[in-house]
């Protein structure tokens, strides 16, 4: 079974700097099946980035996704006050459907 | 715009069955794949399964034996149960959408709070 192991845990960056987030798979994926998903506080997750790099409908492009094989990253260009939250990547190829454990980024 | 709305208990006893519906509204329910993803407090996010608009299944493996997912296309809805029931399932509880151009969960509900405890 695939494990995605998100890092670091908690990112502490003030407004207006670039947040790097990394998210590691425990064996090979297909980029087409890795996600990025963006969860504020008491809120559902929302989808952001998918097939590893394409950002979904009304994402902003400060947000951007890369990486292939067993390493991805998600990158915030500038941060805005509105990004500070929780991002979770997700896998599906072969069974089960499987997230990482997050990254929260937090203001500084 | 597709909204999703979760309903059903908020407090299940341990050992009974956890039952919630999803109310699919603003779309169709045909030609997608509806899933239940539960999120207990501080973890990370656990994906219970799917069925698909024609009540085809698929569960992970862990819950397997416990999972029921159904679907009514006339009610636009889904369901999930969950038998057998501890305190390791209390957790957010949402229904989701799966959307195959983007091998992803598109649309959310926004979850609901179940509680296992006498």
């Amino acid at each position: 079974e695939i494990v995605l192991t998100q890092s670091p845990g908690t990112l502490s960056l003030s407004p207006g700097e670039r947040a790097t987030l990394s998210c590691r798979a425990s064996q090979s994926v297909s980029s087409t099946h890795l996600t990025w998903y963006q969860q504020k506080p008491g809120q559902a997750p929302r989808l952001l980035i998918y097939g590893a790099s394409s950002r979904a409908t009304g994402i902003p492009d400060r947000f951007s996704g890369s990486g292939s094989g067993t390493d991805f990253t998600l990158t915030i260009s500038r941060l805005e006050p509105e990004d500070f939250a929780v991002y979770y990547c997700q896998h599906y190829n072969h069974s089960p459907l499987i997230f990482g454990g997050g990254t929260r980024v937090e203001i500084k | 715009q597709v909204q999703l709305q979760e309903s059903g208990p908020g407090l299940v006893k341990p050992s009974e069955t956890l039952s919630l519906t999803c109310t699919v509204s603003g779309g169709s329910i045909s030609p997608f794949y509806w899933n239940w993803i539960r999120q207990p407090p501080g973890k990370r996010l656990e994906w219970i399964g799917f069925t698909s608009y024609t009540g085809d299944t698929y569960y992970n493996p862990s819950l397997k034996s416990r999972v029921t997912i159904s679907v009514d296309t006339n009610k636009n809805q889904f369901s999930l149960n969950l038998n057998s029931v501890t305190a390791a399932d209390t957790a957010v509880y949402y229904c989701a959408r799966w959307t195959e151009v983007y091998w992803a969960f598109e649309f959310w509900g926004q979850g609901i709070l179940v509680t296992v405890s006498s």
